[in-house]
């Protein structure tokens, strides 16, 4: 079955600073690359997602890369501010319908 | 526009006890649901989806069972707890035909003592 590799598991970053977070997947039939924002005791917030006939995909301060030869990913936040801080989350799955498979998730501190 | 509801919020229920999760959505028909369990500090772990009702996909062995009674609502059950399974239990639709995403319900934060 699919496999989401995440890394790092922790990243502190000054404000105004860019995060970057990577993502591997292992399944080539994934084709749907979302990522959430879980801030502490919430639910996990869809932020960003990406499909396979895309390459990137922006939206103000963030963005997401796909590689589908190499099977990563990754979530770019630029200009980062305090409120940015919280656990982001990749997943991957085969489109819709179908299940999400996480990675064990990032968690981003940004210091002001 | 789309709702999802899940309940109780909280929950401490002693080892050996039974359990039973709601979810349910609103504004949208025909939904495809499932359930995730977070462990303190952990990723997100698929437990069940269901793409239909009666129609219930499992992807982890354990002692926890998920049904889907009506089209818009699921349950999460199990007969007798294990203190591993304490966590926060969240519930998420997406719709076919609109589109890949999936949104989380609130969540239930259940643990076990």
């Amino acid at each position: 079955g699919e496999n989401v590799e995440q890394h790092p598991s922790t990243l502190s970053v000054q404000e105004g600073d860019s995060a970057v977070i990577k993502c591997t997947y292992s399944d080539s039939a994934s084709n749907y690359f979302p990522w959430y924002k879980q801030e502490l005791g919430k639910r996990p917030q869809l932020i960003i997602d990406i499909r396979s006939n895309v390459g990137e995909k922006k939206d103000q301060r963030i963005a997401v890369t796909l590689n589908k030869t190499a099977k990563h990913f990754s979530l770019h936040i630029t200009e980062t501010q305090p409120e940015d801080s919280a656990v982001y989350f990749c997943a991957a799955s085969k489109g819709a319908g179908t299940a999400l498979i996480f990675g064990k998730g990032t968690t981003l501190s940004v210091s002001s | 526009s789309q709702t999802i509801h899940q309940w109780p919020a909280t929950l401490v229920q002693p080892v050996g006890s039974p359990l039973s999760l709601e979810c349910t959505v609103e504004g949208t028909s025909n939904p495809n649901l499932y359930w995730y369990r977070q462990a303190a500090g952990r990723g997100l772990q698929l437990l069940f989806y269901s793409v239909g009702i009666g129609q219930i996909s499992s992807e982890v062995p354990q002692n926890l069972s998920a049904s889907r009674p009506q089209d818009r609502q699921f349950i999460l059950s199990s007969k007798k707890l294990l203190l591993s399974d304490s966590g926060f239990y969240l519930c998420a639709w997406s719709v076919l035909g609109q589109g890949y995403e999936q949104y989380f319900g609130p969540g239930t934060r259940l643990t076990v003592t």
